[in-house]
This record gives structure tokens, C-alpha cells and sequence, in this order.
């Protein structure tokens, strides 16, 4: 599965919308992008998939340019409640079964 | 529509005991993995299961580790002896079969701590 790399952590004020980039270089063409995010004491939950453009859902955007080598999780306005952790994952997830390869994720730090 | 369900929240175990962790994946999900966390890595893959067949267990660790999904319903993760290494805490997920569809979004257990004194 394609490597990614994601900043380690990064820090926001409530009410801002925040902005997360994954580089995935090596994305292979049958391959999706996909985030989760994971709470303390939680397991990680998935927040948004794409595979080009841009998706959206209640939670978030997921911005994936022409060459998709990066992507971009948006959340806007981001609450206290969304300090966690945020992976970044690429692989064939249109087949079932495949095994997430998590990285070290970015740590988000929300403040009032 | 209850989530995925792990026993126990938190165990803690002596070297060389042996410890039985459960998963019970949301009702009607044919697969079903395993991931473990150990202190200060990455999330790692364990194993996966399509209903009570093993599919892939390429990330077991060692043969101390056992998991069964008899039935094809919960699965049970038996460490035997139990090593000072193997703490962390341990995920389950499962997910829907949906092959040849663009998703297969896996589930995600709060977790089992397990820590080996």
C-alpha cells in the first residue's frame, strides 16, 4: 500500500476551519484515499473516502487534486470535540478486506 | 444498530498468564480484523476474517497468538504465554462485504488494553 505522510501535529483555535494534507506519491491507480479520525480511549472512525475531486459529507471535505499524489481534509469551524488524531490512508478499499496501513497520524490540538 | 463491542475494556496479566480477548463485529459484517497498538507505534493490522475463515494472518506476530471466529459471529484473540511486549491495546473492526463497491468502510472497537506486568 502507498506510503503517506502527514504533518505529526497541528494546533487551532475553535471556530476556525482546519486544513490537513497528506502526500501520497506513490498512490497506485486503483487506490482510494481515506481518513479517520481517533479520540483518546477510542478506536479510530472513518470520516470521509475519495479517489479524485473533491467529496463532502456532514463532517468534513476531502479535496484530491488531478495528479492525486496529495489530498486535503478539510474541517470547518472546527469545536474542542475535534481535538483527536487524524489518519491518512491509501489503498484498494473499493475491495473488501484490505487491511489499513496506519502512519503516525496528525495529532489536532483545538482551543478556545 | 449497536457498534463493535470488545471484552475486556482493560486486562491486566502477569507473564506467562494466558489472556482471552473477545469482539463481538456489528451484526450481518462478514469480515473482520484484528489491529494492536503497542506503546509508542503505529496501528498495525493482526489478521482478518471472512466470516469464520482466516483470510489473511499475515500480521500475527507469533504462534502465541491464537484467534477464532467459530460460527462466523464474535472472534476471540488468546495470547498464550503472555510476554511483556504483547502489551498495548487491541482493536477490532468489520466491515460489510462489498466487494466491487467504492467502499468498504471497517468498523472500529473502543479497544482492549492489555498490560503484562
Amino acid at each position: 500500500l502507498a506510503k503517506t505522510t502527514q504533518p505529526i501535529s497541528m494546533d487551532s483555535y475553535e471556530g476556525q476551519e482546519v486544513n490537513i494534507t497528506c502526500s501520497h506519491n506513490n498512490i497506485a491507480t486503483n487506490d482510494y484515499i481515506t481518513w479517520y479520525q481517533q479520540f483518546p480511549s477510542q478506536g479510530p472512525r472513518f470520516i470521509i473516502q475519495g479517489y479524485k475531486t473533491k467529496v463532502t459529507n456532514e463532517v468534513a471535505s476531502l479535496f484530491i487534486p488531478a495528479d492525486r499524489k496529495s489530498s486535503t481534509l478539510s474541517l470547518p469551524r472546527v469545536s474542542l470535540s475535534d481535538t483527536a488524531v487524524y489518519y491518512c490512508l491509501v489503498g484498494p478499499f473499493n475491495q473488501a478486506g484490505t487491511a489499513l496501513i496506519f502512519g503516525k497520524g496528525t495529532t489536532l490540538s483545538v482551543s478556545s | 444498530e449497536a457498534g463493535v463491542t470488545q471484552f475486556p475494556s482493560h486486562s491486566v496479566i502477569e507473564k506467562g498468564q494466558t489472556v482471552t480477548l473477545r469482539c463481538d463485529p456489528i451484526s450481518g459484517h462478514d469480515n473482520l480484523y484484528w489491529y494492536r497498538r503497542v506503546m509508542g507505534k503505529e496501528i498495525k493490522f493482526l489478521l482478518h476474517f471472512v466470516k469464520e475463515s482466516k483470510q489473511d494472518e499475515s500480521g500475527m506476530p507469533n504462534n502465541r497468538f491464537l484467534a477464532e471466529r467459530t460460527g462466523g459471529t464474535y472472534s476471540t484473540l488468546k495470547v498464550q504465554p503472555a510476554e511483556l511486549e504483547d502489551s498495548g491495546v487491541y482493536f477490532c473492526a468489520s466491515s460489510q462485504d462489498q466487494a466491487g463497491t467504492s467502499t468498504d468502510t471497517q468498523y472500529f472497537g473502543p479497544g482492549t488494553r492489555l498490560t503484562v506486568l
